[in-house]
């Protein structure tokens, strides 16, 4: 399968910005994803960007795409403790099958 | 509209049991997800349908999984015989057919089994 990699853990302090970030490998990715599992619960649909598109921007989440460099972010603005979770990147590709990353922990401070 | 129901939502077997999780999804979606969620790490695709045709089935460990959609809408996997190393969530998710929305897709909750 593909390789989607992200960092394990991050911590912010509440108010400020988060930013999440992941690689992938394949090239013909058609939309690539940020899904937010919170403890016992299923994946969550945060947001998604078209691949010939390089931002996106939704409400306080800001999707960046860097094609070239085949890396995604995620940015937060005026990080909540609600937004503490598992933060999962995804890329589909044009036969339709998704790939996963191992996950980013976000841990907010009061 | 209601999301996509898993049940049970918990279950704990011994290794060498049998077990079976079912999944139904959002009402319309043709497509139809099962993943595999090992602790610590992202969701692996097991299987996926399209109505009661199987797409893809490349990473399901067939000696002993199992998985049908009958009728194109719920579906159950099957685990025969359970090993330790199968203890995880298995997600099962849905999605539309739709040109615009067909790529994104919508999780339950999941069922966490736990093989002693």
């Amino acid at each position: 399968g593909e390789d989607v990699e992200q960092s394990l853990f991050l911590s912010v302090r509440e108010g400020d910005s988060s930013v999440i970030n992941c690689t992938y490998t394949d090239s013909s990715s058609t939309y690539l994803y940020w899904y937010k599992q919170e403890p016992g619960a299923g994946l969550q649909l945060l947001t998604y960007i078209f691949s010939n598109m390089d931002m996106k921007q939704d409400q306080r989440l800001t999707v960046l795409l860097n094609k070239k460099d085949k890396h995604l972010s995620l940015r937060i603005a005026d990080t909540q403790t609600g937004d503490s979770a598992i933060y999962f990147c995804a890329e589909s590709t044009p036969g339709n099958q998704f790939y996963f990353g191992t996950g980013t922990s976000l841990t907010v401070i009061p | 509209e209601a999301g996509v129901a898993q049940s049970p939502r918990y279950k704990i077997i011994e290794k060498r049991q049998s077990v079976a999780f079912w999944c139904n999804p959002i009402s319309g979606h043709a497509t139809l997800y099962w993943y595999q969620q090992i602790l610590g790490q992202g969701p692996k695709l097991l299987i996926q349908f399209q109505n009661n045709g199987v797409v893809d089935d490349s990473q399901l460990p067939k000696d002993r999984f199992s998985a049908e959609r009958l009728k194109g809408v719920d579906s159950t996997l099957k685990i025969q015989p359970a090993k330790l190393e199968d203890s995880a969530v298995y997600l099962c998710a849905s999605s539309p057919t739709g040109t615009r929305d067909k790529n994104i897709q919508y999780f339950g909750a999941g069922t966490r089994l736990s093989v002693l």
